[in-house]
């Protein structure tokens, strides 16, 4: 049973460009979030789709917008690049009405380095 | 609002020696409380969890006991290995935000044979 799956794992943007990152979340998995984790500290909560609508976000600006597609899957898209967006930006999965039995599971991100 | 604090490292220990990572939370509600540990290049993996007061959560050697009395999740190990290096994250969510889990700064832990 595959886990969550990201892609790609890294890549490399100049500032002002857009980027998309791509998750699969894991069988039986209908909640998605997604999490930006800067160098040496703890992940930072973007925001959260269930029902292909973001249900809650974090403290992140308009620049970062998602989706998800009716098979789970989601992505986020990050416009108007900036230096300080370069982090590894991780997805994690959960079935929403069991969560608390099971926590999230993650995937083992994409790093993007802005230049 | 929702917070997690927890001891700041890094921390390096002798392989054998016995771990306590501090982690104390402040939240509304009751939370579900997680270890989450980060190895190098990688996502993070649950390493154990807690959903009510005086729960015991237990993997791999690791424990972490909820209590409520202290808003405190400390993990421990008895016995540390070379392989246990890595980052451990403190964590919680509320059922009424299970949507938004709250993770604290990390804590970067190096076992040395």
């Amino acid at each position: 049973d595959a886990g969550v799956t990201q892609s790609p794992t890294h890549l490399i943007k100049t500032r002002g460009q857009q980027v998309t990152l791509r998750c699969s979340p894991k069988s039986g998995h209908d909640t998605v979030s997604w999490y930006q984790q800067a160098l040496g500290q703890g992940p930072q909560f973007i925001f959260q789709y269930y029902e292909e609508e973001e249900r809650q976000r974090g403290n992140f600006p308009d620049r970062f917008s998602g989706h998800q597609f009716p098979n789970y899957s989601s992505e986020l898209n990050v416009n108007a690049l900036l230096l300080g967006d370069s982090a590894l930006y991780l997805c994690a999965s959960s079935p929403l009405k069991l969560w608390g039995n099971y926590g999230y599971t993650f995937g083992s991100g994409t790093r993007l380095t802005v230049v | 609002g929702n917070s997690v604090t927890q001891m700041e490292g890094p921390v390096t220990l002798s392989e054998e020696a016995f771990l306590t990572i501090n982690c104390t939370y402040t939240a509304t509600g009751y939370p579900s409380l997680f270890w989450y540990v980060q190895y190098p290049g990688e996502g993070l993996q649950l390493l154990l969890k807690a959903t009510k007061a005086d729960d015991k959560g237990s993997n791999k050697g690791f424990e972490a006991t909820y209590r409520k009395e202290t808003t405190s999740f400390h993990l421990e190990k008895g016995s540390v290995q070379v392989s246990d290096s890595a980052v451990y994250f403190c964590a919680l969510g509320t059922k009424t935000s299970y949507d938004k889990v709250i993770f604290g700064p990390g804590t970067s832990l190096s076992v040395i044979p």
